[in-house]
């Protein structure tokens, strides 16, 4: 059991382009969860999957944001057309019925 | 949408001392979970609570679910200097949202001076 990993650790990118981060939960796990934090705030829940199925998206994720799990295994987050305002830590966490939930390290976005 | 109210913002303790710090919120939680995060990292759950007035401790860490389900505090006994970082207080709602997402609170930051 290696936790749950996050790639890339940091991203910079231009406005306008589009991004896309990748998670991998903790392997008996079949909750995964992305969040956003921005600097000296808590995480705020953006979606929430129960194996492949995404079953709650929060107001904040925007249609510029696309989440995916298709195997109910790894995630991934797109952000298309990024804004200076989608700078953030994008965290992935992941749970079980018998496990609350544990993030990765975070994935830290500078959109420039 | 809900909020946790979580305080102290900051801390700068001595090592050595004890400390504390609490979350309130005006809705109902069924779960209360502490979490501790350092520069650069994902949070780092310490304590999970799942019953209204449950005492649960970890080593050092002691935290409490409110009666009311609406609040919980987590205290650090004898600080050292590896306590530093930001604690936040996280909660599950009872009653609508989601059966799995969590709310957190801005966060404690803890200074620990040798």
């Amino acid at each position: 059991d290696t936790g749950v990993s996050q790639n890339p650790r940091h991203k910079i990118t231009k406005r306008g382009q589009n991004v896309t981060f990748r998670c991998d939960p903790i392997s008996e796990h079949n909750r995964l969860y992305w969040y956003r934090q921005t600097l000296g705030q808590g995480p705020e829940f953006l979606t929430y999957f129960q194996n492949e199925a995404q079953l709650e998206k929060s107001r904040l994720l925007s249609d510029r944001f696309s989440a995916e799990r298709p195997k109910g295994s790894f995630s991934t987050l797109e952000i298309q057309r990024t804004e200076q305002g989608d700078s953030a830590m994008y965290l992935c966490a992941s749970s079980s019925v018998q496990h609350e939930q544990f993030f990765g390290p975070g994935t830290r976005l500078t959109v420039l | 949408g809900q909020q946790l109210n979580q305080s102290p913002q900051s801390m700068f303790i001595q090592e050595g001392e004890d400390v504390s710090m609490n979350c309130t919120s005006s809705s109902i939680f069924n779960t209360w979970l502490w979490y501790k995060q350092e520069p650069g990292e994902g949070p780092v759950l310490l304590i999970a609570l799942y019953k209204a007035g449950e005492l649960t401790s970890n080593g050092r860490l002691t935290a409490q679910f409110g009666i009311t389900r609406k609040d919980s505090f987590l205290n650090i006994s004898a600080s050292i200097p590896s306590d530093v970082g930001i604690y936040f207080c996280a909660g599950r709602l009872r009653y609508g949202g989601s059966q799995g997402n969590l709310i957190f609170g801005k966060g404690t930051k803890l200074s620990v001076k040798p």
